[in-house]
């Protein structure tokens, strides 16, 4: 299995200008879960899905973020408009089952520079 | 989620065992305690879970305090790949893993 796919790897874009994260879980996952890295928060869940559905996007920054997860195979993370505020490393998580106990399966992630 | 308390960093030399503690003095019956670690630039990745018992992998040991409000994560023979922050966490919401600070460990030749 190729592990989680993320595109791109990197983003470098101006402020204002509208993108779009995309991810890949591992066939047969059924959570996917997007998560933001900076220096000055640590890591945090954004949101999360289960069977293609929201569970949980109280992470959700604010309205210019949205996420959708259209087929089990696919999921987007789109930031309109985009700000200098945004600039971080975010990772796509997937994980088979929703227990506790699930290990989560981390892609590569997508560095995202607003300048 | 209970909130899990682990030293800022840690220092280990190669081949010697690393003992990483994490306190989770309000854990529940229910809550798993999970330990990932994350390598410089990449995503982080599981090392290993427990509830109660200890619990080995190829990757480590896991050893549970009796009350479960402190649990050990055990490298035996630290390499310098093993150099990263482990995090520690304590969850009962399904599927959902909060990421503290965790503890850099940095590991001399």
């Amino acid at each position: 299995d190729a592990g989680v796919i993320q595109s791109p790897r990197h983003e470098v874009t101006e402020m204002g200008q509208e993108v779009t994260l995309r991810c890949k879980p591992i066939s047969g996952h059924n959570s996917l879960f997007w998560y933001r890295q900076t220096m000055m928060r640590g890591l945090e869940l954004l949101i999360y899905f289960n069977n293609n559905v929201p569970i949980d996007d109280s992470g959700m920054p604010e309205d210019r973020f949205s996420a959708k997860m259209p087929n089990a195979s696919f999921s987007t993370l789109k930031i309109q408009p985009s700000e200098p505020r945004d600039s971080a490393v975010y990772f796509c998580a997937s994980s088979l089952g929703y227990s506790v106990g699930s290990e989560q399966f981390f892609g590569p992630g997508t560095r995202l520079t607003v300048l | 989620d209970a909130k899990t308390t682990q030293p800022n960093s840690m220092e280990s030399n190669e081949e010697e065992p690393v003992h990483l503690p994490c306190n989770h003095s309000t854990i529940s019956g229910t809550d798993y305690i999970h330990w990932y670690r994350q390598l410089p630039s990449q995503g982080p990745e599981y090392v290993i879970h427990g509830l109660t018992s200890n619990v080995n992998n190829r990757m480590a040991s896991l050893a549970i305090a009796e009350d479960r409000k402190s649990s050990t994560l055990i490298l035996h023979r630290a390499t310098l790949r093993d150099a990263a922050v482990y995090y520690c966490i304590s969850n009962t919401n399904a599927g959902k893993s909060t990421f503290g600070d965790g503890t850099t460990l940095t590991v001399k030749p």
